[in-house]
């Protein structure tokens, strides 16, 4: 009954391949998001869909490319891994709106990527 | 820019002492707060919220935290710590405006406590 999910737990792959995360929630929420988490445990957002649209993309490179199929899921593409793309990646969900941040947001366990 | 800061990054204590982790953030407008605990190898859990009315929020397991609106500042506080408190706590905060389209979280770097037995 996982509210927020995540797909794979663990990621170790090899620089310069092109690997994907997937992020399923149940909640019925409207805006889904990805956030990093670096070595230090500092957690700065990446992206937010409100309903498969684009809401917010923080200065990320352009080799990170999100994906909402639907607004149940905001899969994260990568391209051309880099040494620096390690990290945690956490999924989240709300119910916000884009006119409204008062709202919980619900994290999902998270996917450990290591590129070597 | 808006930052979170949170003073201490890593707080040990014995089992039963009162624990408070402080939390600053910039920000001049009206902002909603929040406390987050990871459990070593878990997701992030909401600890407590809050939006307005009542400065002094209550949270699950017995956390509480307060809103200073003048020092800008959201404390946790807990009167006395078990064991199974060891985790890392993370502040966070958005602005409530029409530019925070979403509701963007803003984290502070987090705090790791570890209590002993």
């Amino acid at each position: 009954d996982t509210a927020v999910s995540q797909t794979p737990k663990y990621l170790v792959t090899q620089m310069g391949n092109d690997k994907s995360i997937k992020c399923e929630q149940n909640l019925g929420h409207d805006t889904m998001y990805w956030y990093k988490q670096d070595s230090k445990k500092f957690l700065k957002i990446m992206f937010s869909y409100n309903n498969k649209e684009l809401i917010i993309n923080e200065t990320v490179p352009n080799r990170f490319s999100p994906k909402s199929p639907d607004k149940a899921h905001l899969n994260l593409h990568i391209n051309s891994l880099e040494l620096g793309d390690s990290a945690v990646y956490f999924c989240a969900s709300s119910q916000a709106s884009p006119a409204d941040s008062q709202e919980t947001q619900y994290f999902g366990p998270g996917t450990r990527l290591l590129v070597l | 820019a808006q930052s979170v800061s949170q003073h201490n990054h890593h707080v040990i204590l014995s089992e039963a002492a009162s624990l408070e982790l402080g939390c600053n953030y910039s920000y001049g407008g009206t902002v909603n707060l929040f406390w987050y605990v990871q459990y070593p190898g878990q997701h992030l859990q909401l600890l407590l919220k809050y939006f307005s009315g009542d400065p002094l929020v209550k949270g699950i397991k017995g956390f509480e935290a307060e809103f200073i609106k003048s020092k800008f500042s959201f404390n946790l506080r807990k009167p006395s710590v078990q064991w199974s408190d060891t985790a890392e706590y993370f502040c966070a905060v958005n602005e409530r405006s029409v530019y925070n389209q979403g509701g963007k979280l803003i984290f502070g770097q987090g705090t790791e406590l570890s209590v002993k037995p």
